[in-house]
């Protein structure tokens, strides 16, 4: 059972576009929902995370919306640019607060290519 | 720079053989996680360890062991290699009271 599902499996956008990536996830007790970045022949990297308690996070050019209703959150890369070219994971878990032990279920990850 | 150290890099392995993958940090962490990558799956949790003397099995522990004698080092040992653990291995440790991993730069293993 996939509980922590992702798509698209690849993405490729233009320089200075939008570059959208969804996860839904089963478990109602997860309550931390974070995005990793990895670069080629490196190890993943944390990008942003989010709470159920809110629906936005943004750093920079990169947000997250969560819809818990959904059960469903994305990450929303602005101005993509060729340097975000990387594969993407979003993961769930459950915390302390959660009654779980952080342990995390990943996606099956998202290559973008952004084009210059 | 304080992170996960692992080692090797790449190994090339004959089927049946036994191995070990290091993995150090220092950055004092309880909790520590082996897992796999493999195109189109994603990343697989092999076992975890929330604390030193302590291990468990995470998504798929079938044909691999770890041990946890102390706070800084999680190896993972084959104990008679196959083909399909061809993979790339990758050890993390979490910042305490967060959900935050951090990962090391992996270790590349063939099995032939």
């Amino acid at each position: 059972q996939q509980q922590v599902k992702q798509s698209p499996q690849s993405l490729i956008v233009q320089k200075g576009g939008i570059s959208i990536i969804n996860c839904a996830y089963e478990n109602t007790a997860f309550d931390y929902f974070p995005w990793y970045q990895q670069f080629p022949g490196k190890g993943p990297a944390l990008l942003i995370a989010i709470r159920p308690d809110v629906s936005e996070k943004k750093e920079g050019r990169f947000t997250i919306s969560f819809n818990k209703s959904a059960k469903q959150f994305s990450l929303h890369i602005m101005d993509s640019q060729p340097g975000d070219s990387a594969t993407y994971f979003c993961a769930a878990s459950r915390t302390a607060r959660a009654g779980g032990s952080y342990i995390p279920t990943f996606g099956r990850g998202t290559s973008l290519i952004v084009h210059p | 720079i304080a992170g996960i150290t692992q080692a090797p890099t790449s190994q090339i392995l004959a089927a049946g053989r036994r191995m070990t993958l290091r993995c150090t940090q220092d950055m004092r962490h309880n909790a520590m996680y082996w897992y796999r990558q493999d195109l189109g799956l994603g990343l697989r949790l092999i076992h975890y360890s929330n604390t030193a003397g302590t291990t468990g099995k995470g998504e798929v522990p079938d044909g691999y062991s770890v041990s946890r004698a102390n706070t800084d080092d999680f190896p993972l040992t084959l104990a008679s290699a196959v083909p399909s653990q061809t993979s790339v291995y990758f050890c993390a440790s979490r910042r305490p009271n967060t959900g935050e991993l951090f990962f090391g730069e992996g270790s590349r293993l063939t099995v032939l």
